[in-house]
């Protein structure tokens, strides 16, 4: 398995508080993603990052900001979460972009109410 | 935009038989990928098979394997001799630039 942790592993929070979700890697993989899972949805792509402090944004990336100040760590956060923002969300790591194979980390839910 | 659709949302099969799992994907790009990934009850994405969409011959993992029809754009996955540990969600993905999933089919082993 790849060397890739997340946390927390699951957080309640309440409206409007902002939220910082961590993900670590061992692999030293240059690219990064977070993604969010919500039923009938599959996994969607916030935000990714292709080198430190190099970030770009996904397909749902409305009220979140990433950063990566590391090599190993790429930070996902609500500024200010909402309800619509309780979901599954997953980190994932790849060597080379696009012509690799994605690995994902184990996951962590948020609950916003 | 490419999306990826799975049309079966849960599926059974009979532990020790063969299930087809299918997905249709709609893309203009000429070079890209195709998975599958599997997610337990654990929530784990875990990679089952990767195909290159350059590569004619379909991919192979031990009792897991796909048939890529590249001009009709279908990416089925066959799981041989089910066990009961095959049981989960399975999503089709696809990618170019981008990593695209499908809605995702909710597999049921039967003992």
């Amino acid at each position: 398995d790849a060397g890739i942790t997340q946390s927390p592993r699951h957080k309640v929070t309440e409206t409007g508080t902002p939220v910082t979700l961590r993900c670590h890697q061992t692999e030293n993989h240059r690219y990064m993603y977070w993604y969010r899972q919500d039923p009938g949805h599959g996994l969607r792509l916030i935000h990714y990052s292709y080198g430190v402090k190099d970030t770009d944004k996904g397909e749902v990336s409305d009220g979140y900001s990433v950063s990566r100040s590391k090599t190993e760590d790429f930070l996902l956060t609500l500024e200010s979460a909402t309800s619509s923002q309780t979901s599954v969300y997953f980190c994932a790591i790849s060597d080379r972009g696009s012509t690799d194979t994605q690995y994902f980390g184990p996951g962590t839910r948020l609950t916003v109410l | 935009a490419q999306t990826v659709t799975q049309s079966q949302p849960e599926m059974s099969v009979q532990e020790a038989e063969t299930v087809t799992l299918s997905c249709t994907y709609d893309t203009s790009e000429s070079d890209y990928y195709l998975f599958w990934y599997k997610q337990p009850p654990s929530r784990q994405m875990i990679l089952v098979i990767r195909q290159e969409a350059y590569k004619q011959q379909n991919a192979t993992e031990n009792r897991f394997s796909v048939n890529f029809q590249k001009a009709a754009k279908s990416f089925s996955l066959k799981i041989s001799d089910s066990q009961l540990g095959d049981a989960a969600m399975y999503f089709c993905a696809y990618r170019a630039q981008k990593l695209v999933f499908g809605q995702g089919t909710r597999l049921t082993i039967n003992p």
